[in-house]
């Protein structure tokens, strides 16, 4: 089992906000990166630390944090924004990266 | 532009070697680490570890040692993937990625393509 837990799945209506979330004790001290998955592509990262976004990525993806639990906010979800998205940050000890089970968004 | 460009897939036998390759470009190689990521099909996103591209150090996640070994070229900005005695459960997409601010394993930017290893009798 993941450091990080993630819901398996979640829904939105076009044009609607969605928030993602990932669970994880490391999460209180370590910043939260989030990565976009298509199927058959390699991911692609959209928050980055804090709440950064890199070059190209939409201003609708915005990342939080509170205690334990970090997020992934899309602000008016796009058809587009269908994918697997999963969270990444330091695991329980602190010494390793890992991998949250990752979210797959389906957007109505 | 950062680029990288892994090797093609691969259909190897159980007990069999594959060694999977990642070439980088578009930036001076030692100065960020190479991270390896695998994924099984149908499932989640798995962080092997890093390999320190100046010093050629490897740090191999949990579950990750003993079979796993990162490798470099520096001459060539290709990092490698050895895996060895091969089973069915290592059948998977392997990538290489790079960060973005100089944290290995953390805001992987940039990806490789990705390399298919298939491992069947």
């Amino acid at each position: 089992s993941s450091d990080l837990t993630q819901d398996p799945a979640v829904s939105v209506a076009l044009g609607q906000t969605v928030r993602i979330t990932c669970q994880g004790d490391s999460l209180r001290n370590y910043y939260t990166n989030w990565y976009q998955q298509e199927p058959g592509q390699a991911p692609v990262l959209v928050i980055y630390g804090k709440n950064n976004r890199p070059s190209g990525i939409p201003a609708r993806f915005s990342g939080s944090s509170s205690g334990n639990t970090a997020s992934l906010t899309i602000t008016g979800a796009q058809a587009e924004d269908e994918a697997d998205y999963y969270c990444n940050s330091r695991d329980s000890s602190g010494n390793h990266w890992v991998f949250g089970g990752g979210t797959k968004l389906t957007v109505l | 532009q950062v680029q990288l460009v892994q090797s093609g897939s691969e259909l190897k036998k159980p007990g069999a070697s594959v060694k999977v390759s990642c070439k980088a470009s578009g930036y001076t190689f030692s100065n960020y680490g190479m991270t390896w990521v695998r994924q099984a099909p149908g499932q989640g996103l798995e962080y092997m570890g890093w390999i320190n591209t100046k010093s050629g150090n490897p740090t191999y996640a949990q579950g990750f040692t003993g079979r796993f070994v990162f490798s470099l070229d520096t001459s060539v900005s290709t990092a490698y993937l050895q895996i060895s005695t091969l089973k069915a459960e290592d059948t998977a997409v392997y990538y290489c990625a790079r960060d973005l601010i100089g944290v290995p394993g953390s805001s992987l930017m940039w990806w490789g393509q990705g390399t298919l290893v298939t491992v069947s009798s």
